[in-house]
Formats: C-alpha cells, sequence, structure tokens
C-alpha cells in the first residue's frame, strides 16, 4: 500500500538558519497528491502546501516543496528558520483512484531556538 | 463556517470499559476520516468514509474498534473493552471530494485508559 517515510524525528535548529525536512513516498498510483500538514503545540494538524505537479515549487508562508515523481520526494524547504516555526511536520500522500485514503508519515519536529 | 467538532474533548475509561466517540464534519464534506495520534506512531489512519459509506478501514484493529457513519452529520468510533495502549488522541477529519482536497482536522479526542 501507499506510504511516506520520514527520516527525522527530530531536527534542531538555530533562528536563521534554512530549513529542511525530508520525505519520501512509495505508491502505485503516477498521479499522487503531497501534502505538508504542521501542527503546533495544542493544535490540529492543518495544511501549509500541497502539490500534485512534478517539478513545480510550491509555496506557501515562506515556506516551499517541489515534488519530484522521479526520486518520488517532496520535501519541505525555507530559507530562514523563525521561532514561530517550531512545530510538528507531518508529509502525507493522497493516491489516485479508488479509495482516495490519506496516508501520513511518522512526522518531524522542529524545535527553533535563538 | 463552523470546523469539524469532535466530543468529547477528554474521555478518562477504566480498563475494559467501552469509549464512544463522536465527530460532525463540516457541512457540505462527503470524506471523513479517523486517526489515530500518539508520540511514538503519529499519525495513524484508522478508517475512511465516503458519501457515508465506509470505504477503507485497514488500520482498524478489527476485535475491539468499529466505526459507523449514519448520517451525513455524524461519525462514531467505538472502542470495545479498552486498554492501556488505546490511550491517544483520536483525531476526526473531514474533506470535500476532490483527491486534492485539504483535510480539514477536529481538535480531538484525548483518552486515557487506565
Amino acid at each position: 500500500g501507499d506510504s511516506v517515510t520520514q527520516t527525522e524525528g527530530l531536527v534542531t535548529l538555530t533562528e536563521g538558519l534554512p530549513v529542511m525536512l525530508n520525505c519520501t513516498y512509495q505508491t502505485i498510483y503516477s498521479n499522487p497528491f503531497l501534502f505538508w500538514y504542521v501542527q503546533h503545540l495544542n493544535e490540529s494538524p492543518r495544511l501549509l502546501l500541497k502539490s500534485f505537479t512534478d517539478n513545480k515549487r510550491t509555496e506557501h508562508q515562506g515556506f516551499h516543496a517541489t515534488l519530484h515523481k522521479s526520486s518520488s520526494s517532496f520535501h519541505l524547504q525555507k530559507s530562514s528558520a523563525q521561532l514561530s516555526d517550531s512545530a510538528l511536520y507531518y508529509c502525507a500522500l493522497r493516491g489516485g483512484t479508488g479509495g482516495y485514503k490519506v496516508v501520513f508519515g511518522s512526522g518531524t519536529r522542529l524545535l527553533v531556538s535563538p | 463556517n463552523a470546523g469539524v467538532i469532535q466530543t468529547p474533548r477528554h474521555k478518562v475509561t477504566g480498563k475494559g470499559q467501552e469509549a464512544t466517540l463522536w465527530c460532525e464534519p463540516i457541512s457540505g464534506h462527503s470524506a471523513v476520516f479517523w486517526y489515530r495520534q500518539t508520540i511514538v506512531q503519529g499519525l495513524e489512519f484508522l478508517t475512511y468514509f465516503r458519501n457515508q459509506a465506509p470505504i477503507d478501514d485497514s488500520g482498524m484493529p478489527k476485535e475491539r474498534f468499529s466505526a459507523q457513519m449514519p448520517n451525513q452529520s455524524h461519525s462514531t468510533l467505538k472502542i470495545q473493552s479498552t486498554q492501556p495502549q488505546d490511550s491517544a488522541v483520536y483525531l476526526c477529519a473531514s474533506s470535500p471530494p476532490d483527491r486534492g482536497d485539504t483535510l480539514y482536522f477536529g481538535e480531538g479526542s484525548r483518552l486515557i485508559v487506565v
């Protein structure tokens, strides 16, 4: 079945440094949707950005990601981390026909310090 | 527009007792998902309804977990004979029908089994 892998459980950064959170996926569908959700403390996950188009950069709130079907990757990046970026980040996959189930990775906790 | 409503927000139950969690999706959303969130496992998919019909329950522990969606405004997740390992935050999410649509999460029901 579909699966999403986030290799880092915890990423710690100093404010101002660049952010990169890794996401790779597996699916039999040729046209999956990939999502990044962010969950701040005591809140529910909410959408950060999403993409369907191969090799097209998607941006929102200073973050960006590019879906690369050749490497089955959808890494999340930001040029300069802010304290308010500290949160739990989930990569998610929604496959093709049929069920449209949404599968999440295990999440990456980002901690940004002054 | 009200978001996804989940009740109860917190529930403490004794081992072996039954727990029922309720979810009211956003009006007009045809897809309803249930996830279990723990620190160790992250967001685990449990089950998914579309237009009230069960589509995929591959994440449900078969013996004690069941979910229903008797009408378009209401879904329940029932756990029989609760065990300490069932302690988690149970999140309900709804979305419009298209594959690229965002999931909107409720605030979750925190279940503690003692």
